[in-house]
């Protein structure tokens, strides 16, 4: 079965420090990954589109990295600030079945404290 | 480019109601989504659909709902006679032929009462 895991599900950090958030899925046959925030009661902002044929993508204060063989992304925040509080979603395209549906994981709930 | 539009935003329903959610997918994107966000839980994927064609509603619940996108306006999430359990966010999303990402909807915020 084709499933996506987070962890940690909920993090807490001061502002000013670096964090990583992780990702992890079942089955190394994927398009692509995609990173998306989510504020309470909003939609889903893309953040970071990863490639199955790429190893990472920045964007600003924020790096994606992507490792197929091992199943794992992870999600750089650099000098986190109040603003970056948000759920933080991974997503990934699985090759096979329809081929364009996104699986997503359950989310990271980040609280950047001033 | 305004991107990918749904209406409304927030819906009230009473139990037996019929629900329509709308979604016009972003400029030049053929394919459009429907996922479903329970309370406390992640996204789920409902159907994949193209102009006038379905083409996986695998994740559909079999009786009640159904989708569409015809070759002219947006595309519709029906539900017919709401139940409770059918409260719930519904994002619609679109992304363009190939390997591209997808871009989210602000979503329409379902209620039954």
């Amino acid at each position: 079965k084709q499933e996506v895991t987070q962890i940690p599900a909920a993090l807490s950090v001061p502002e000013g420090e670096n964090l990583v958030l992780n990702c992890s899925f079942t089955d190394s046959a994927i398009y692509n990954l995609q990173w998306f925030r989510q504020d309470p009661g909003k939609g889903l902002t893309s953040l970071l589109l990863i490639q199955s044929s790429q190893r990472e993508q920045t964007s600003g204060r924020l790096n994606a990295s992507l490792d197929k063989s091992s199943g794992r992304s992870t999600l750089y925040i650099a000098a986190s600030q109040p603003g970056d509080s948000a759920t933080y979603l991974c997503a990934v395209r699985f090759r096979g079945g329809s081929a364009r549906q996104l699986t997503f994981g359950s989310g990271t709930q980040l609280t950047v404290l001033p | 480019n305004a991107g990918v539009m749904q209406n409304p935003r927030h819906l009230v329903r009473r139990r037996g109601q019929e629900a329509r959610l709308r979604c016009s997918p972003m400029k030049g994107h053929s394919h459009v989504y429907w996922y479903r966000q329970l309370p406390e839980e992640g996204l789920k994927f409902m159907v994949y659909l193209q102009k006038e064609n379905i083409i996986d509603e695998s994740g559909m619940p079999k009786e009640r709902f159904s989708a569409e996108f015809p070759k002219e306006g947006p595309s519709i999430l029906r539900i017919q006679q709401v139940v409770r359990g059918d409260s719930a966010a519904y994002f619609c999303a679109s992304s363009p032929v190939g390997a591209g990402g997808y871009t989210f909807g602000s979503g329409t915020r379902l209620t039954v009462v």
